[in-house]
């Protein structure tokens, strides 16, 4: 599970500032994804990537902004946090292509953030 | 777009016993269907997962079964063990330009309890 990292794991942020997360993967995986982890509502696409240069809005979507420069690195801004962006962000990755074995997305291990 | 819905919340069953949790999802396109086990603190894991061409999936203790008529899948664990206690999401995948699961939609989760 090492192939897939995010920074920081833990984030303190106030309202109104920029916040980035960072996600970082070693597979070269095609296909990177974020999301957001709330109670009472599961897990939530944010954005998701399909290569580099290329991304895609996911279901909530509103106040982020990502980019993807590169395969391995598909960080996430909050440019003007919001209390209600607290929660847990999990990034994740799978392989390209379309086939039975390109299907299984892996997760990072999720960065609390709080914003006062 | 995708909505999936999970049933129960919250299951309890006694350890040896049989647990199941439901989900239903409203995209006909999708085509993907994964369950992942979350334990607390930690970042979701894939247990099984099963494609709309095949109706059942098994692997050990663990079974899918999905009808694509009346769009539920379901998950079966038999002979629950203590370390199954956890949350477990359904996910629905949400169909994209890429041909594979661009993206899932989750259930809100189902709080797996196992009493000794």
């Amino acid at each position: 599970d090492a192939g897939i990292t995010q920074s920081p794991r833990y984030k303190i942020t106030e309202t109104g500032r920029q916040v980035t997360l960072m996600c970082h993967q070693t597979w070269s995986h095609s296909y990177m994804f974020w999301y957001r982890q709330d109670l009472g509502h599961g897990l939530r696409l944010i954005y998701y990537s399909a290569a580099a240069d290329i991304t895609d809005k996911g279901e909530v979507p509103d106040g982020y902004v990502v980019s993807r420069s590169k395969t391995e690195n598909f960080p996430l801004t909050l440019e003007s946090a919001t209390r209600s962006q607290t929660s847990v962000y999990f990034c994740a990755s799978r392989p390209g292509g379309s086939g039975a074995s390109y299907n299984e997305q892996f997760f990072g291990p999720g960065t609390r953030l709080t914003v006062l | 777009g995708e909505n999936v819905e999970q049933h129960p919340s919250t299951l309890s069953v006694q350890e040896g016993d049989s647990a199941v949790i439901k989900c239903t999802y409203s995209d006909s396109a999708s085509n993907y269907f994964p369950w992942y086990k979350q334990e607390l603190g930690k970042r979701p894991q894939l247990i099984i997962d099963i494609r709309s061409n095949v109706g059942e999936k098994k692997d050990q203790r663990i079974a899918v079964t999905l009808n694509k008529t009346a769009k539920h899948f379901s998950l079966h664990i038999t002979e629950t063990q203590p370390e199954d206690s956890a949350v477990y999401f359904c996910a629905a995948s949400i169909k994209g330009s890429g041909g594979g699961a661009d993206g899932l939609t989750f259930g809100k989760g189902t709080h797996l309890i196992i009493q000794p």
